[in-house]
């Protein structure tokens, strides 16, 4: 079993549609937890860091549930520049030495 | 500023030779990381350094496998009688510090091809 497991789609949605990813791990020790994106053949960039609260950064919701290793991102009014793949991201160490990546989940936004 | 840098972008080479893959990490930044990207994966941990140490290992595949950062700058990633499996994205990585932000700054990459 994998220590983060994601859907790796693809998802295809139209331009505006609410799109969610979801993610789970399997330590429950895990410490920290990260959104990365990653476009075609590049490498890959900060999204947004998780918490438990649940955080939003302007179209982007991520949410964070301990009990059930559970982590989502939410992406409302999807823009055509949002296509990419999406990486869940857990920092089982702590302090961000060796974080381990899911294998990302493929977004196309349609025009 | 500049960001991670990595050289060559690519490299093919035969089963059997010896491969050295270079990262220069952004200036300042003391953490360095090393991931190996396969088609359809995510990148997989290899190693870790905190200025000229290695300070986590633990991910490098076999002893094939083998890195330094001697003046805890540049670091060079070396493979030993390369495999067909070896074949993959081989991603660098630095950050300023190593506690608490997990924004790692990731290099484009060098495409390594094992024929």
């Amino acid at each position: 079993r994998k220590e983060v497991e994601q859907d790796p789609g693809p998802f295809n949605v139209p331009e505006g549609a609410t799109v969610a990813f979801n993610c789970t791990y399997s330590n429950s020790a895990s410490q920290s937890f990260f959104w990365y994106r990653q476009d075609c053949r590049k490498e890959p960039k900060l999204l947004m860091s998780v918490y438990s609260s649940g955080n939003e950064d302007g179209r982007f919701t991520a949410q964070l549930n301990r009990a059930s290793q559970y982590i989502s991102l939410l992406i409302r009014d999807s823009k055509l520049s949002d296509s990419a793949t999406y990486l869940c991201v857990v920092d089982y160490s702590g302090s961000a030495r060796q974080l381990t990546f899911g294998s990302g989940t493929q977004l196309t936004v349609l025009p | 500023g500049a960001g991670v840098s990595q050289t060559p972008s690519n490299k093919v080479t035969e089963k059997g030779k010896y491969v050295e893959l270079r990262c220069d990490p952004i200036s300042g930044h003391t953490a360095l990381y090393w991931y190996r990207q396969s088609l359809g994966q995510g990148p997989e941990f290899l190693i870790y350094f905190q200025g000229t140490g290695a300070a986590d290992d633990s991910g490098l595949p076999n002893d094939r496998f083998f890195a330094v950062r001697p003046e805890g700058s540049v670091s060079t990633l070396k493979i030993q009688r390369t495999e067909r499996g070896d074949s993959a994205v081989y991603l660098c990585a630095s950050s300023p510090r190593t506690s608490g932000v997990g924004e790692q700054f990731f290099g484009p990459g060098t495409r390594l091809t094992v024929l």
